[in-house]
């Protein structure tokens, strides 16, 4: 089956820096989706993204489905943005969804 | 509001105490999934519904049962539930085309 790799596995910025995620998929995937886990454990849809580039205020993702990679970023981090950031990809399986291991993101005042 | 809602939010049980983890969605949606998540491995798929009365397994479906009699609702059935199904359980949603999934808020489950 289809293989998530996300990198860095763990990650500690400063308020006010910015960051890229990385996430890697070893075939071709129908979508791919970006995850907050905050720390009360609560997960939070950040973007569904495919193809393409899409923003939502501080972040913004990108996905190029050729080149099997997508990338999050996060400006201007702040101490909210803190815990763990999963991407997970549907992979023509009709419906498993695989999710890579997580970015723990630590974010210091 | 939109929400995917998960009960109980914890539980505590023994070995071998028959146990349902209640899911419900408001937002129409055809597709839902059962994942647990577990330090070290992430997250994982237990079972996942396509539609109404349609059932899969996912990677780890040993010692789960799941049932998609409405569409609204997808419980998930420990019948003999052990110490390593011990976890952090969610329940999920999408409309499945161009959607994204929506998540409940977890059940922490503690077998002893």
């Amino acid at each position: 089956g289809i293989q998530v790799e996300q990198s860095p596995p763990d990650l500690i910025l400063q308020e006010g820096a910015n960051s890229t995620l990385r996430c890697n998929f070893s075939d071709s995937v129908n979508n791919l989706q970006w995850f907050h886990q905050n720390p009360w454990g609560q997960l939070i849809n950040l973007f569904y993204i495919p193809s393409g580039t899409k923003q939502n205020g501080r972040l913004s993702a990108t996905t190029v489905a050729t080149e099997r990679y997508s990338l999050l970023y996060i400006s201007s981090s702040q101490t909210t943005d803190s815990g763990v950031y999963f991407c997970a990809v549907d992979g023509n399986q009709g419906g498993k969804l695989i999710f890579g291991q997580g970015t723990e993101l630590s974010v210091k005042p | 509001e939109a929400q995917v809602t998960q009960n109980p939010r914890y539980l505590i049980t023994v070995t071998g105490k028959k146990l349902t983890v209640t899911c419900s969605q408001n937002m129409n949606h055809e597709y839902m999934s059962w994942y647990r998540q577990d330090p070290g491995l992430g997250l994982r798929q237990i079972y996942y519904s396509m539609n109404v009365e349609v059932t899969d397994k996912g990677d780890v479906p040993e010692g789960y049962k799941v049932s998609r009699k409405e569409k609204r609702n997808f419980p998930l059935i420990l019948e003999s539930p052990s110490p390593n199904q011990t976890s952090l359980y969610f329940c999920a949603s999408t409309d499945r085309d161009y959607s994204p999934l929506h998540f409940g808020n977890g059940t922490r489950l503690t077998v002893t």
